[in-house]
């Protein structure tokens, strides 16, 4: 089965780290670009960015409002890419989905085809 | 508020056909292709069209899109209890980042 299954998330403090998982299973993990969505509670989509694959060297590209804060990274081996939050503001309160799109590298075109079920990150004090 | 804009609502009948709206600028739209997402209540979102007009495997050809100029349309023809969802829009800018519109709710009275 081609999925995605994301993990980590929680609650912590503004200002503080937290790092996100996805773990792919059931297609060629290393062909794919990887990108990360947000979705606070009641709102809309908001794209956080992408990590293209090894030929084109695991490029990313983010979102101006994580821009600095936030880093995509990926471990082919493991079939897994990561999110790593920092400087965690309130406003970055919202449930993460990883999602793929099946080529590596300038293929938005392709569309998202595979989402996780997402991960809920609350920051709060 | 979102590059790409959506109408927040829109609504139809049992079998009725209709259709959603995207707009945005020569820089996303009117140079690159538009993707559109489903997402039902408390669920992720699902590729509904992908590159203007293709569906993925699965999808029913109930479900259509178009692109003109610098806005896309989806279209539901013979709508259905169960299309009641969120619909977005998504593209990218020149800087090759994604965009998403700000989703049309769609309510099957």
């Amino acid at each position: 089965e081609v999925q995605l299954v994301e993990s980590g998330g929680g609650l912590v403090q503004p200002g503080g780290s937290l790092k996100l998982s996805c773990a792919a299973s059931g297609f060629i993990f290393s062909g794919s670009t990887i990108h990360w969505v947000r979705q606070a509670s009641g709102r809309g989509l908001e794209w956080v960015g992408r990590v293209r694959d090894k030929p084109n060297n695991y490029a990313t590209a983010y979102a101006a409002s994580v821009k600095g804060r936030f880093t995509i990274s990926r471990d082919d081996s493991m079939n897994t890419a990561y999110l790593q939050m920092n400087s965690l503001k309130t406003e970055d309160t919202a449930v993460y989905y990883c999602t793929r799109i099946r080529c590596g590298g300038d293929c938005w075109s392709y569309g998202m085809d595979v989402w996780g079920q997402g991960t809920t990150v609350t920051v709060s004090s | 508020q979102s590059v790409l804009t959506q109408p927040p609502s829109a609504s139809g009948t049992p079998g009725q056909r209709v259709t959603i709206s995207c707009f945005g600028s020569n820089s996303n739209i009117g140079s690159n292709s538009v993707n559109w997402y489903q997402q039902l209540p408390g669920t992720a979102p699902k590729l509904l069209i992908y590159n203007n007009n293709q569906r993925p495997s699965g999808v029913p050809d109930r479900f259509s899109g178009s692109k003109s100029g610098t806005s896309a349309s989806l279209a539901i023809s013979g709508l259905q209890s169960e299309d009641e969802a969120d619909y977005y829009c998504a593209g990218w800018d020149d800087s090759l980042n994604g965009l998403f519109g700000g989703g049309t709710k769609l309510t099957v009275l």
